[in-house]
Parts: structure tokens; sequence; C-alpha cells
């Protein structure tokens, strides 16, 4: 396996359900990024971990609840989720150059996992 | 907040035609803009990546340029065939931290 995968690809879910979407990053990236992609919408930046950490969450609601064990793995756990949740949801990595002050590569994406909730 | 505007919203041409794809943005306090293509249905992949002290990028029949003092980006397609068929997207690497802002993408259609 290259580049930044995603699993599942596709996921229907009733909104009493609980599920799990996953990443892997085999690029040796350092910081991973969930966004969300609706209809006729830009993306949305939901989360960034660097280095293992979470720096950014952009006021997701908390029925979306990320994890990041590892510098190649992270996770996004879905809970009690709404309709308007349904969407297209991207994992990216990059490499984060800590010593510069910031990052100045691009972001490498996976397919995505297309969501619907009924 | 950064705000990221791509004009035409969808364009469609014949194969062989030269194009223009523009890309503006609101705050010019940019690492770096980049230009990805999105397949129905897919994930993004990275076209060209312009540093903010850079003009422009090149790559095979693809042309980026910009202008970061007006807040300016565009993508220019060589000669377009049918593969080339997708959603252009433009980004922008704001300072300050690792974020990404999108525009809507130009979704192109080169016919044959």
């Amino acid at each position: 396996e290259t580049g930044v995968t995603q699993t599942p690809r596709h996921l229907v879910m009733g909104m009493t359900n609980k599920k799990s979407l996953k990443c892997e990053q085999h690029l040796g990236h350092n910081a991973m990024y969930w966004y969300k992609q609706s209809a006729k919408k830009p993306l949305e930046l939901m989360f960034v971990y660097s280095l293992e950490e979470r720096v950014e969450n952009n006021s997701v609601p908390s029925r979306f609840s990320p994890e990041c064990p590892n510098s190649s793995h992270l996770f996004l756990h879905l809970h009690t989720l709404q309709p308007e949740d349904s969407a297209l949801y991207l994992c990216a990595s990059s490499q984060v150059h800590l010593t510069s002050g910031g990052p100045m590569d691009t972001q490498y994406f996976g397919p995505g996992t297309r969501l619907t909730v009924l | 907040k950064q705000e990221v505007t791509q004009i035409p919203a969808a364009l469609s041409v014949p194969e062989g035609e030269n194009l223009v794809l523009n890309c503006s943005f609101t705050d010019s306090a940019i690492y770096n803009l980049q230009w990805f293509r999105q397949d129905p249905g897919k994930g993004l992949t990275s076209l060209l990546l312009i540093q903010s002290s850079q003009r422009e990028q090149t790559s095979g029949r693809l042309n980026a340029s910009l202008d970061k003092s007006s807040g300016r980006s565009t993508l220019y397609i060589a000669a377009s065939q049918p593969g080339d068929s997708a959603t252009y997207l433009c980004a922008v690497l704001n300072s300050g931290y690792s974020t990404l802002t999108f525009g809507k993408g130009t979704m192109l259609l080169v016919s044959p």
C-alpha cells in the first residue's frame, strides 16, 4: 500500500448507529487531517493532528470524535449523526516542517469515505 | 477569514482548446497556493504547488501563475483532452498554521 488509504469507501448508517472511519498514511508524514466535502460547498477542514496532538478543531459538533493513536493512523468516530452529515469525508497527510515555522509541502489526500446517514 | 473564489463554476469545451481557470483569495498572507484535481467520487490529486515567493509553476500542459499582491491565481491548460475532465480545486495554505482553504471548484468537461 502506498499513499493515503481510507476505509470503508462507502458507509450507510442510521442516526442511532456508531461507526468509525479509518485513515492510514504510508508516506512518513507527521501531520494528518480530516475534511468534509458536501455537495456544492467547499471542502471544510474538520481536524488537524500534528505529531499526534490535535491542533485544530473547526467548531465541529461533538458527534464527530477524532482519534490519532500514532503518526500513521487517524480515525473519525461517528455517533448519533444527522442526515445533513451525509458527505464525502477525506483524510490527508503532510509533512510539517517545524524548524521553518510552518508547513510548506502539499497535502496528500485519500480517496475518501462516502457517508450516507438515513 | 480567508475566502477563495473560483470562476467559472463550470466549463464545457471541445477537445483541443486552451483553457484558463481563475482563482481569487481575500487574504494575501499565504504560504502557498495549490491546484488540485478531483475526479467524481474520488479524492484530490495535487497538480501544482506555488510557494508564496514564486510567480508560476509548470507541469506538462499545465501552467499555474500566482499574483499574491492582487490575490489571484490562474491555471492554464493547453490543448485540452477528454481525460482532463474533472473538477479543479484551488486552495491556499494560510500563514500561521497548516490550514488549507479551498474554493468550490471549477467543473471541467472536455468533449471529444
